[in-house]
């Protein structure tokens, strides 16, 4: 398995141009997300899937745009990119079940990241 | 909403020696995942250790061990017989249905 891929490694954008990071995961997970981390901070949610045709907003998702039409992708949409988006983004996958209590997630798999830069 | 507090930005510890990273937070739920993630200077978030808050026992792994204290709402990390290789970035994460970070704390290992 190669766990969860993403593409490309490294992006440099202009400002205003627009550009998709793509995610897939070989896991089956239901469960994906998209994270930025900026220097010397933790991760901050942007969107996040709980499968198939179901996408939610995190903590910072304006500027972006996610689609998931499919269990194992989950592309991430930038569109008129800005300085403020330089950061460095992960996806991840998990696998969820639904309780009673409520829907309670397991550990997540992250990819290797992309690092964009937005000048 | 759920946070996560790591009051400790930078830490060093001498090699084979204990260190305890601390960590916070804040929810109002009653069963929860939490996990403490690594991440090297690759950048690769690494999974050390995860706690299911159902459960009492603290979790362990090898090396790494939590203290979880579910009343005070307190997750903290020991790693022990440090090696040079667990410098890193450290992260606390708290699950229900997203994942919340602490913002991390700068563990060096020093020969």
């Amino acid at each position: 398995n190669a766990g969860v891929t993403q593409t490309p490694k490294f992006r440099i954008l202009k400002i205003g141009q627009s550009m998709t990071l793509q995610c897939t995961q070989d896991m089956n997970h239901n469960y994906m997300y998209w994270y930025r981390q900026d220097p010397g901070m933790g991760l901050k949610l942007i969107y996040y899937s709980v499968g198939a045709g179901i996408t939610d907003k995190g903590e910072v998702p304006n500027g972006y745009n996610v689609s998931r039409s499919t269990t194992e992708d989950f592309p991430l949409r930038l569109e008129l990119a800005a300085p403020s988006q330089t950061s460095v983004y992960f996806c991840a996958s998990s696998y969820s079940v639904r309780r009673q209590t409520g829907s309670q997630s397991y550990e997540q798999y992250f990819g290797p990241g992309t690092r964009l830069t937005v000048t | 909403a759920q946070t996560v507090t790591q009051s400790q930005p930078e830490m060093s510890v001498q090699e084979a020696e204990t260190v305890t990273l601390s960590c916070t937070y804040d929810t109002s739920e009653n069963n929860y995942y939490l996990f403490w993630y690594k991440q090297p200077p690759s950048r690769q978030m690494i999974l050390v250790i995860r706690q299911e808050a159902y459960k009492q026992q603290n979790a362990t792994e090898n090396r790494f061990s939590v203290n979880f204290q579910k009343a005070a709402k307190s997750f903290s990390l020991k790693i022990s017989d440090s090696q040079l290789g667990d410098t890193a970035m450290y992260f606390c994460a708290f699950i229900y249905n997203d994942m919340r970070f602490g913002a991390g704390t700068r563990l060096t290992v020093k020969p």
